[in-house]
């Protein structure tokens, strides 16, 4: 009840193609789905967020797709850049005995080629 | 920009041996976390700090873990006896207030290694 899917496990994608990683959801009390980058030997960094009313939100090169009825939230990196290369990982806030809580998912290690 | 900071970046221990893990949060920020990232795992709560008082835990967050805020400042965990399986990645993060809106800000880390 209380896990965030994600997938896929690694991507690897060509400078200037788009990255796409998936995460899916049980607890629909959840009402919090940030996104986040990690670089190796860093802690993660938040890159964007969403919350369950809104079912799209873009930042630059970043969106966040959202759907709710299918307990569903994708993030999509236009124009990849070796830059990107990273791990990415979805989570999840709230809930009804959850609180503040963090739920990661697995991560997303992206590697984008030059 | 402010930063949580966290000391120190490593640490080797020996089994059994107590470790206290020090985090300083973005000075402004009401709510604490600690959080844990076996490698090559997923990141996972362990408890979450307000008001000077645990305010939600997880069940990783056994006996053997305490935190404190000794001061205006720093946030701690302290893991009392250690175990092999204790070694990972511990992050601390913080947020300004406790709105369940607000973006968790992580520091870069302290890498525990039991031996």
């Amino acid at each position: 009840q209380q896990q965030v899917k994600q997938s896929p496990q690694s991507l690897i994608v060509q400078k200037g193609g788009i990255s796409i990683i998936n995460c899916a959801y049980e607890n629909t009390a959840f009402d919090y789905f940030p996104w986040y980058q990690q670089f190796p030997g860093k802690g993660p960094a938040l890159l964007i967020a969403i919350r369950p009313d809104v079912s799209e939100k873009k930042e630059g090169r970043f969106t966040i797709s959202f759907n709710k009825s299918a307990k569903q939230f994708s993030l999509h990196i236009m124009d990849s850049q070796p830059g990107d290369s990273a791990t990415y990982f979805c989570a999840a806030r709230g809930g009804e005995t959850s609180g503040s809580r963090l739920t990661f998912g697995e991560g997303t290690q992206l590697t984008v080629n030059p | 920009e402010p930063e949580v900071t966290q000391t120190p970046s490593h640490q080797v221990t020996q089994m059994g041996q107590e470790v206290i893990l020090r985090c300083v949060p973005i000075s402004n920020h009401l709510y604490f976390y600690w959080y844990r990232q076996i490698l090559g795992q997923k990141v996972e709560f362990l408890v979450s700090f307000y008001n000077n008082e645990i305010s939600e835990k997880s069940e990783i967050f056994d006996d053997q873990f305490s935190v404190e805020r000794p001061d205006g400042s720093n946030f701690t965990l302290k893991i009392r006896s250690t175990k092999l399986e204790d070694s990972a990645m511990y992050f601390c993060a913080s947020t300004p207030q406790g709105n369940l809106q607000e973006t968790q800000y992580f520091g870069p880390g302290t890498r525990l290694l039991v031996l």
